[in-house]
């Protein structure tokens, strides 16, 4: 049974919109969440974070929010642009890291 | 230099070969990791090495084994694999000891494993 779900498999989104990638989880008791990127032929590289005790965390473009209540996580990219076009993996961790399924987005000009 | 480098990017193994994984770090990291990742699927816990000890095996098979030579490098070992653990094997590291929920892992590149 999946503790982390990324229910969409891809999203295609225009350059300078909005990108918003979702994530799920059923375990109550990971304190810590994590985004990575992946580009083919290449291993994931961490992207933002957010602890438990928070509800939201920025870096530049990127905005990670969390919904404890829900066991929700999404990740705002705004805006879009060509060179985020990858592989999102969402990930949780109590102490080791469980991750998604990831979410492939392309971005179009 | 914050990369963690693998080798080789990519292997053809025989179901009765033998043949090894390499990874390597210079960060000074603690901890070291091989994920496994099938296609379309999430990268899966294999191992944990925590400063040079193995702390985590995720019951994975004996065919597969580790090995930490020193604080920078990482090993897999590979005999006798099955067609179905053609997978890519992720390295990656992290600064402190691994059990850490905050800790950012860093990854290679990964070596694409193709068992026929």
């Amino acid at each position: 049974d999946q503790q982390v779900k990324q229910n969409s498999p891809s999203l295609s989104v225009q350059e300078g919109r909005i990108s918003i990638l979702n994530c799920d989880y059923t375990n109550s008791m990971f304190d810590y969440f994590l985004w990575y990127k992946k580009y083919p032929a290449e291993g994931p590289t961490f992207l933002i974070s957010i602890s438990s005790i928070k509800d939201k965390n920025e870096d530049g473009r990127f905005t990670v929010f969390l919904n404890k209540s829900a066991k929700h996580l999404s990740l705002h990219i705004v805006p879009s642009q060509p060179g985020d076009s990858a592989v999102y993996f969402c990930a949780a961790s109590q102490g080791n890291l469980i991750f998604g399924k990831g979410t492939k987005l392309s971005v179009k000009p | 230099d914050t990369e963690v480098t693998q080798t080789p990017k990519h292997l053809v193994m025989g179901m009765t070969n033998k043949k090894s994984l390499k990874c390597e770090q210079h960060m000074g990291h603690r901890a070291m990791y091989w994920y496994k990742q099938k296609a379309k699927k999430p990268p899966e816990l294999m191992f944990v090495y925590s400063y040079e000890k193995l702390s985590i095996n995720e019951s994975v098979p004996s065919r597969f084994s580790p090995e930490c030579p020193n604080s920078s490098l990482l090993n897999l070992h590979l005999h006798a694999l099955q067609p179905e653990d053609s997978a890519l094997y992720l390295c990656a590291s992290s600064q402190a000891g691994g059990r850490q929920s905050n800790e950012k892992l860093f990854f290679g590149s990964g070596t694409q494993l193709s068992v026929l």
